[in-house]
This record gives structure tokens, C-alpha cells and sequence, in this order.
């Protein structure tokens, strides 16, 4: 059974260009967090995703967006990045609204130089 | 808004040392309460949980218990390995409509020595 995968491991990108970052959740699972990790801090909640529509966000500029397909994955889309967005950006999966467990992947290495 | 406060780190220990990592929360609601464990280069992965007052959650011989009346959520074990070694995050979920929204606290690095 395949958990929560990442793509890709790590990427680097210059100040004013794009990102898209993929998630495929655990089988099963048929929603989708994303969360933005700075180095040496805890995760800080992006969006959430669920039967294809946002359903809940954090503070985070518009600048972030997201999908999430038909067969549950999900992109992140950064515009514009600004230095500050360097992080680990991680996707989390769960069923339903995940209010019990959800299932971390390993991460997205963004460096914006 | 909801927001969870971890002890000052890094932590180090010996083997088979005492661990207690503290954790304090701020909710307006009635929270389900978490710890997760981050290993080096890898995910989070959920270590334990506690969803109403006085339930003790235990996994891998860590525990910890939903203290309402202190808000607290503190992680402990009884004797650490050097597997151990970790970043711990606490983390909450509000009661009502939250939708899964993780409130993670800073983080606090465990490292244990042979």
C-alpha cells in the first residue's frame, strides 16, 4: 500500500518565477492538505482540498494556489516566489476531513535564489 | 486563534534516560491534541493522539494525556533509545468545523546519545 507521495524531492527556482508541486495521497484517502514547513519551524497549514474544491485555508497570500484532480492528487501552485518562500512544503492525506489522522508525505525541498 | 507553545530545545539525553517534552495549547474550542515525529529526511508521522480530556495516548512507549484543565499535552518516555533521536512537533485540531487543520507548535529536537 503506497503512502502519501511527493514530487519532486527537491527544486530550485529563482525570486519572481513559478512552482507546481504534486501530491498523490495514500489509497483510500480522498483529501488533501498542504502544509509550508520554514526551516526550524513547525508546519504552517496552506489549504485543504476536498472532492476538488478548497474547503478550508490558512494565511497565506493569493499567491498560493491549488488543484485537486478527479482521482484525488493535488498541486500546489506558487506564483511570484519571493525569497521567503524557501521551505519544506508538505502534502497530507486523509479521509474525509482527516480530523483524527492524516498521513504526511515526505516533502518538497523549495530553494528560491 | 489557536496556538500550541513546545518547551524551549534542543533536548540532549543519555540511553535509556527520562524524556518529557512540555506542550501547552490555546483553543477557543474543545481540540483533539497530537504528536508527531519527524526523522531526519523523512515526513511527519503520527505518534500519538488524544481527543477529549484525560485520555492518555500512547504509541512506542511515548505518552502523553489531554490535560484541560492545565491545557497541556506533554510527551513523555520512560527510557529513551538512540532511534529516538527526532524532531517532535505538538499539534492541535479544533473541535466544530476545522476540517482537519493541523496547529503545530515550533518543534522541539531530541537527540540521545549512546
Amino acid at each position: 500500500d503506497a503512502g502519501v507521495t511527493q514530487s519532486p524531492t527537491h527544486l530550485i527556482k529563482t525570486r519572481g518565477q513559478q512552482v507546481t508541486l504534486r501530491c498523490s495521497p495514500k489509497s483510500g484517502h480522498d483529501t488533501v492538505s498542504w502544509y509550508q514547513q520554514a526551516l526550524g519551524q513547525g508546519p504552517q497549514f496552506i489549504f485543504q482540498y476536498y472532492e476538488e474544491e478548497e474547503r478550508q485555508r490558512g494565511n497565506f497570500p493569493d499567491r498560493f494556489s491549488g488543484h485537486q484532480f478527479p482521482n484525488y492528487s493535488s498541486e500546489l501552485n506558487v506564483n511570484a516566489l519571493l525569497l521567503g518562500d524557501s521551505a519544506l512544503y508538505l502534502c497530507a492525506s486523509s479521509y474525509r476531513d482527516g480530523f483524527y489522522e492524516q498521513y504526511f508525505g515526505p516533502g518538497t525541498r523549495l530553494t528560491v535564489t | 486563534g489557536d496556538s500550541v507553545t513546545q518547551m524551549e530545545g534542543p533536548v540532549t539525553l543519555s540511553e535509556e534516560a527520562f524524556l518529557t517534552i512540555n506542550c501547552t495549547y490555546t483553543a477557543t474550542g474543545y481540540p483533539s491534541l497530537f504528536w508527531y515525529v519527524q526523522y531526519p529526511g523523512e515526513g511527519l508521522q503520527l505518534l500519538l493522539k488524544a481527543t477529549k480530556a484525560d485520555d492518555k495516548g500512547s504509541n512506542k512507549g511515548f505518552e502523553a494525556t489531554y490535560r484541560k484543565e492545565t491545557t497541556s499535552f506533554h510527551l513523555e518516555k520512560g527510557s529513551v533509545q538512540v532511534s529516538d533521536s527526532a524532531v517532535y512537533f505538538c499539534a492541535l485540531i479544533e473541535g466544530g468545523t476545522s476540517y482537519g487543520k493541523l496547529t503545530f507548535g515550533q518543534g522541539t529536537i531530541l537527540t540521545v546519545h549512546p
